[in-house]
């Protein structure tokens, strides 16, 4: 079975540029969270969907930052303009929530952003 | 609220030797508990994971973690370290039975020494 799917693994960009991070989810899951990984601050949720629908995006830092999920098999996560501050590993899981499930998270790979 | 302590950012064992990683976790319900381990540059992937069956929890690549609710405990061993076993290990406990729930600790790095 196929696993969480992001892309790109890698982005170096200019800041001030948009950035655009895909993801998709296991399929039959319902939920899906942005992550975004760094040295200083460790693992960071930045926003959580449940049926296709943002369920807290209070972990996204600013204005800059937007999420969406058109369909329960895709998700994007847009930096509109990047900072040098953005650069980390932006990680996307996914995970089925309900009956007895216990809420486990399948991430994909990543896609480490490089913002120059 | 809940919240997940491990002690030691780093830790580092030779080849064969005992690995202990330790993770205390606060919660005032029963919890869920999990060890994720992410290898450089991959994503995080489930070890093993505690949901009120047995205490001894017994994971992937011989990884075991045992729950001890009087001490809040959820410590990770392996009886004898592998060089592949270097990776970062994640601790998370899940209050609920939903993934937005689940609150990481901030890792420990561990290494292996030939």
């Amino acid at each position: 079975d196929a696993g969480v799917i992001q892309s790109p693994r890698h982005e170096v960009t200019e800041m001030g540029q948009e950035v655009t991070l895909r993801c998709k989810p296991i399929s039959g899951h319902n939920s899906l969270f942005w992550y975004r990984q760094t040295m200083m601050r460790g693992l960071e949720l930045l926003i959580y969907f449940n049926n296709n629908v943002p369920i807290d995006d209070s972990g996204m830092p600013e204005d800059r930052f937007s999420a969406k999920m058109p369909n329960a098999s895709f998700s994007t996560l847009k930096i509109q303009p990047s900072e040098p501050r953005d650069s980390a590993v932006y990680f996307c899981a996914s995970s089925f929530v309900g009956g007895t499930n216990t809420g486990e998270l399948f991430f994909g790979e990543g896609s480490r952003l490089t913002v120059l | 609220a809940q919240s997940v302590t491990q002690l030691g950012s780093h830790v580092s064992v030779s080849e064969g030797a005992l690995v202990l990683l330790r993770c205390n976790y606060s919660s005032s319900v029963p919890p869920y508990l999990f060890w994720y381990v992410q290898y450089p540059n991959q994503g995080l992937q489930l070890l093993l994971k505690y949901t009120s069956a047995a205490t001894l929890v017994k994971g992937i690549n011989g990884f075991e973690a045992e729950f001890k609710k009087s001490e809040t405990s959820f410590h990770l061993t392996k009886p004898s370290a592998h060089m592949s076993d270097a990776a970062e290990y994640f601790c998370a406990v899940n209050r609920g039975s939903s993934a937005s729930k689940i609150i990481f600790g901030s890792g420990t790095r561990l290494s292996i020494r030939p």
